[in-house]
C-alpha cells in the first residue's frame, strides 16, 4: 500500500457543486498539507495541519475548507466549486523537521465544469 | 515572502551531456528537496539537502546546496532519455512549508 493515499484519482463535478478529496497516510507523522499543481506554476499550498488540532492557511485557501478527522486522515472540501479550481490535488505529510522529505500522494485530477 | 525561482524552465539536451539545473531562493533556509515529476503523475522525491555545503549522488543526478548564495544546483550527467521529467525544487519556509520552484521540463533526445 502506498504510504498516501489519496480519493478520487480522477473526478468531473459541475459549477456550484460540493466536492469532498480525501488523503489518509500511514507514514506516522503529524504534518499534513494539501497542494494545488497548476501548469508552470509548480504546486502551491492550499492548508497544512501540524496536528489534530492544529490547521492553517496557505497561500491560496480562498474556496477551500479542509477536515482532519485523525492523525492519519486530511480532507479537502471544495464548497462551491468553480472552474478555475480545475487542477491537480496532491496531499502530502512529513516528519516534523523534514528531514526525511516530504512524501506525496499520487494526486487528484479535478475538473469542473 | 521567499520567492523560489528555477532556471532554465525548459531544457532540451541530447544524450551523453551534462547540464545543471540552477534552483535560487529569496530569504534564508536551511532545507531543500528536489523532486522528480513524470507527466500526470506525483513527486518523487530524488534528494533532501539539509545544511550548507551539502551534495548528494545518485547515479547520474547530483544535487548542491549553497545556502550563503541561496543556490542549490541539479547537474545531469551523461545524460539518459530516462530522465526525462519535469524536475523541481523546494525550499522550506518558517515552520515547515514547502514553497516550490516554477519546474524544469527536461526531454532529453537520443
Amino acid at each position: 500500500d502506498a504510504d498516501v493515499t489519496q480519493t478520487p484519482r480522477n473526478r468531473i463535478t459541475k459549477t456550484g457543486k460540493r466536492i469532498m478529496l480525501e488523503c489518509s497516510q500511514t507514514k506516522g507523522h503529524d504534518r499534513m498539507y494539501w497542494y494545488r499543481q497548476d501548469p508552470g506554476l509548480g504546486l502551491r499550498l492550499i492548508y497544512y495541519s501540524f496536528d489534530v488540532k492544529d490547521i492553517n492557511k496557505g497561500e491560496i485557501s480562498d474556496g477551500y475548507s479542509v477536515s482532519r478527522q485523525a492523525q492519519a486522515k486530511f480532507s479537502l472540501s471544495l464548497e462551491s466549486a468553480i472552474p478555475n479550481q480545475t487542477a491537480l490535488y496532491f496531499c502530502a505529510t512529513s516528519d516534523p523537521r523534514g528531514i526525511r522529505g516530504y512524501t506525496f500522494g499520487s494526486g487528484t485530477r479535478l475538473t469542473v465544469v | 515572502e521567499l520567492k523560489v525561482e528555477q532556471n532554465p524552465l525548459f531544457l532540451s539536451m541530447q544524450e551523453g551531456k551534462n547540464y545543471t539545473i540552477y534552483c535560487n531562493y529569496s530569504t534564508t533556509s536551511d532545507r531543500l528537496y528536489w523532486y522528480r515529476q513524470d507527466p500526470g503523475k506525483s513527486l518523487e522525491s530524488l534528494f533532501v539537502l539539509l545544511s550548507n555545503g551539502a551534495v548528494k549522488q545518485e547515479g547520474r543526478l547530483m544535487a548542491s546546496l549553497d545556502t550563503k548564495a541561496r543556490l542549490s544546483t541539479l547537474h545531469i550527467t551523461a545524460a539518459v532519455h530516462d530522465l526525462s521529467a519535469t524536475y523541481f525544487c523546494a525550499v522550506v519556509q518558517g515552520a515547515q512549508k514547502l514553497v516550490f520552484g516554477q519546474g524544469t521540463r527536461l526531454t532529453i533526445n537520443p
